[in-house]
Parts: structure tokens; sequence; C-alpha cells
């Protein structure tokens, strides 16, 4: 079974960009689908976009199209997402999901809570 | 994209009833293979979602048989036929059909 692990909180300036790291051990996500889901505080839970390894297509909800870049790794069984032109809003902790047996959306990350603060 | 919403947004609850979460699609959510991918999550505070149900009715491994999904084309149901403590927590319906995926506004289920 693939786990998920996230790399550590960040805190950025606004306008800077972050990359946040996903990586999975146990098994190989390549033909799996991976998104990216953010929370802000105390709020719900928003699709940011996702990417199909085998294929090397991602798709962007379109309120991050031209802010958030989603890629990955297969060398390293790594998925990132980037986001640049940070703002306070963008504060929130962002989760990895992928499949599990069941489909998509069955296996999180911890979550990386990213701090957007001057 | 498609709008989800649910109700109620707050669901307190006797230990040991039963309770109901409807959630609804702006548009039908079949997708063109046939399948309709509304799932569940369940979330706890300071922890990452878990999803309950995938595709409509099927319950994920590990999870009580209290809980169950219904519904059809853009009106679902999440039924808990018996709550338990450990249910307290924010459940959010998700559409998989139609990109960009969405998720409902979150229904906040607490004890009375």
């Amino acid at each position: 079974q693939v786990q998920l692990v996230q790399s550590g909180a960040e805190v950025k300036k606004p306008g800077s960009s972050v990359k946040v790291s996903c990586k999975a051990s146990g098994d190989t996500f390549s033909r799996y689908t991976i998104s990216w889901v953010r929370q802000a505080p105390g709020q719900g839970l928003e699709w940011m976009g996702g990417i199909i390894p085998i294929f090397g297509a991602s798709k962007n909800a379109p309120k991050f199209q031209g802010r958030v870049t989603i890629t990955t790794d297969e060398s390293t069984n790594t998925a990132y997402m980037e986001v640049i032109s940070l703002r306070s809003e963008d504060t929130a902790v962002y989760y990895c999901t992928t499949d599990d047996n069941s489909g998509a959306f069955g296996l999180w990350g911890q979550g990386t809570l990213v701090t957007v603060s001057s | 994209d498609v709008v989800m919403t649910q109700s109620p947004l707050s669901l307190p609850v006797t230990l040991g009833q039963p309770a109901s979460i409807s959630c609804r699609a702006s548009q039908s959510l079949v997708h063109s293979d046939g399948n309709t991918f509304l799932n569940w999550f369940h979330q706890r505070p300071g922890q990452s979602p878990r999803r309950l149900i995938y595709k409509v009715s099927n319950r994920d491994s590990g999870v009580p048989d209290r809980f169950s999904g219904s519904g059809s084309g853009t009106d679902f149901t999440l039924k808990i036929s018996r709550v338990e403590a450990e249910d307290v927590g924010i459940y959010y319906c998700m559409q998989g059909t139609h990109w960009p995926f969405t998720f409902g506004p979150g229904t906040r289920v607490d004890i009375k």
C-alpha cells in the first residue's frame, strides 16, 4: 500500500513561491492520479489540480491556472506542487492525495502548512 | 464548475441516534463511462480527510457498516444509522466526474 509523506511547514513572504513535495513509499504511483487539495484555516477543502504521471498531463482548477504547477519525478516517486506569486490568501494546509485500490482520493498525505506573511 | 451544496451545514446529534447529510450537485454526476464519481470524506480536527464512500454507495475498507451512501444524478445522501462519539467532525461530499473536481462546503457533526 502506498504511503504519502509530505515536506515540512513553510513560511513565505508575499510575492515569493513555494514548492511542496509528496513522496510515495511502498509502491510506484506512476499509473495513478495525484491531486493536490488545500484547506485555508477554518475553511473547507479545495481541489487545486491533478496529474497522471504516466501521461505526464496535469490539469489545474481555473482559479489556479498560471500560478500552480504540478509535476512528478518518477525516479524518486515524488510529486511536487509549486505556487508562485504567493499572497496571504494562500495560507493553508496543502494535501497530496492519490488512488488506492478503490479509486482516486483514497490515500492522503499528512498535509503541509504554508504560511504567507510579511 | 459543478457547485456542490450540503445540508445541513451543522448537525448536532444524539449518541445512538441516526444522522443524515444531503449533498446536491448543480449538474448530473453521471460520467460518460456510466460511473457516478461522488465521494464522501470525514475529517477530524488536525487530521487529513479520510474517504468513507466512493462512487455513491461503496463503503471503504475499515469503514463501519453504520455508514451508508445513496443517491443518483444530482442528489446524494450520507447516513449514519447510529452515531458514535468517534463520528464527530466534518463531512464533505466531492464530485470527481467533471473537471475541475469540487467539494461541498462541509457538514459539521457534533454531539448534543
